[in-house]
């Protein structure tokens, strides 16, 4: 069994300022885990992926995140937030070499304060 | 290049009504088929998915089915439609088991009243 916790439902940063959207999974197996971002009215875009190759992945539009397998978490961050950046994120586990699966968090909202 | 189409993008259906949601894929063969629903406030719940023509998994029990007739569609329904199937429907596809980037439509928000 897998699932994934998004800490957070919803976080509220200022323009210019870090951003960490925190997540923590639980696998039986060794995951693969993602962070996808929903604008409004869009469809949901990959920002990252983690497939068991380095643990600090970079995504785009600068975000990276770190697996750390003893802590089971997946946080994503930004060193500086944009504006555009405002938007729902979900961390998402996979079990891989299955069909059966992504497994979504319940999302996070990202306020971008001027 | 790969392409997903849903439709419609919003629907106002009433309660008791019919629901009929699709989702077609194009430039790929054999995809792997899903829908997810996101209810307000809540993270995106695993519907149906699909391996193949006519294999249909379902993950919940609910009022909803789905139906692959061909290779590239995918079909999401409803007899009957509830006030709790209201929400925003995904559809999303990836190139089997070991596809790992999914693509996603671009949803339907869907109203019950």
């Amino acid at each position: 069994a897998q699932s994934v916790t998004q800490l957070d439902s919803h976080v509220s940063v200022s323009e210019g300022t870090p951003v960490l959207l925190r997540c923590n999974y639980s696998s039986s197996y060794s995951p693969s885990l993602f962070w996808y971002v929903q604008h409004p009215n869009k469809g949901l875009q990959l920002l990252l992926k983690y497939t068991s190759a380095a643990t600090l992945v970079k995504g785009i539009n600068g975000f990276e995140a770190e697996f750390k397998k003893s802590e089971t978490s997946f946080h994503l961050t930004k060193p500086s937030a944009h504006m555009s950046d405002a938007a729902e994120y979900f961390c998402v586990v996979s079990l891989s070499g299955s069909a059966r699966q992504l497994t979504f968090g319940s999302g996070t909202q990202l306020t971008v304060l001027p | 290049s790969q392409t997903i189409h849903q439709w419609p993008a919003t629907l106002v259906q009433p309660v008791g009504s019919p629901l009929s949601l699709e989702c077609t894929v194009e430039g790929t063969s054999n995809p792997n088929l899903y829908w997810y629903r996101q209810a307000a406030g809540r993270g995106l719940q695993l519907l149906f998915y699909s391996v193949g023509i006519g294999q249909i998994s379902s993950e919940v029990p609910q009022n909803l089915s789905a139906s692959r007739p061909q290779d590239r569609q995918f079909i999401l329904s409803s007899k009957k439609l509830l006030l709790s199937d209201s929400g925003f429907y995904l559809c999303a596809w990836r190139t089997g088991i070991l596809g790992e980037k999914l693509f996603f439509g671009s949803g339907t928000q869907l109203s019950v009243l």
